[in-house]
């Protein structure tokens, strides 16, 4: 998850289904995660954080993992939509570096 | 919420021309200004942070002579592709924050531009 500038891996998804998009972290120091979201041609929009003292956190359809034992985040879209379609990046703590990120593409 | 936007959204330019690319705050001020560029169906890279008033700090391997930076004003940083080549060509994002450098940055601080994609020819 914070290897950039690799090729993204992506996730095809049905629609209707719930996504779920990995992130690996290597820093066990990671205090604060992000989420975002960028769709082609854009620049990334938030959608949900997490800080290292809580293991879940629930948004509008969205949910973030933490699990600091393994060092793994992850991002849970439920009753996934076509306009979930984009790249998701976890970023983590202040240092504004993006990972590889996700593409999620959505099935018909 | 506050909103950056980029001039121009996207640009084609003859190889060994400059480009400037702009990046406004439009209703905050913004002392800290981020520059990513994007190649295609890859992450952001950050190339430098930027600092109102100051010189701006940039990523290793980042050309500081190739990419100049300008932060003038708290709402303005411009980014300027000097003797762009074809390699150059990629899309160019920046964000800004209300917080200084080594402030902690979250999502009520930080935002993103719309990006600009350059195309050099």
């Amino acid at each position: 998850g914070e290897s950039v500038g690799l090729h993204l891996p992506t996730l095809s998804v049905q629609e209707g289904d719930n996504s779920i998009i990995n992130c690996a972290y290597s820093n066990s120091a990671s205090d604060y995660f992000i989420w975002y979201k960028q769709e082609s041609g854009k620049g990334p929009q938030f959608i949900i954080d997490i800080r290292s003292n809580m293991d879940k956190r629930q948004g509008q359809r969205v949910t973030v993992l933490l699990n600091k034992t393994v060092k793994h985040l992850s991002l849970q879209i439920a009753a996934t939509q076509p306009g979930d379609s984009a790249v998701y990046f976890c970023v983590l703590d202040d240092k504004i570096i993006f990972g590889k990120g996700t593409r999620l593409h959505i099935l018909p | 919420g506050a909103v950056v936007s980029q001039h121009p959204s996207w640009v084609i330019c003859k190889s060994g021309t400059s480009v400037k690319i702009e990046c406004r705050s439009l209703d905050f001020q913004a002392t800290t200004m981020f520059w990513y560029r994007q190649f295609p169906k890859q992450s952001l890279m950050l190339m430098a942070t930027s600092n109102e008033g100051s010189k701006a700090t940039y990523e290793q391997g980042v050309e500081k002579d190739k990419f100049l930076i300008n932060h003038a004003s708290l709402t303005l940083s411009t980014l300027t592709v000097t003797s762009a080549h074809p390699e150059d060509s990629s899309f160019y994002i920046c964000s800004a924050t209300t917080l200084g450098a080594g402030g902690p940055i979250t999502p009520d601080t930080q935002y993103f531009g719309p990006g600009t994609r350059l195309t050099v020819l």
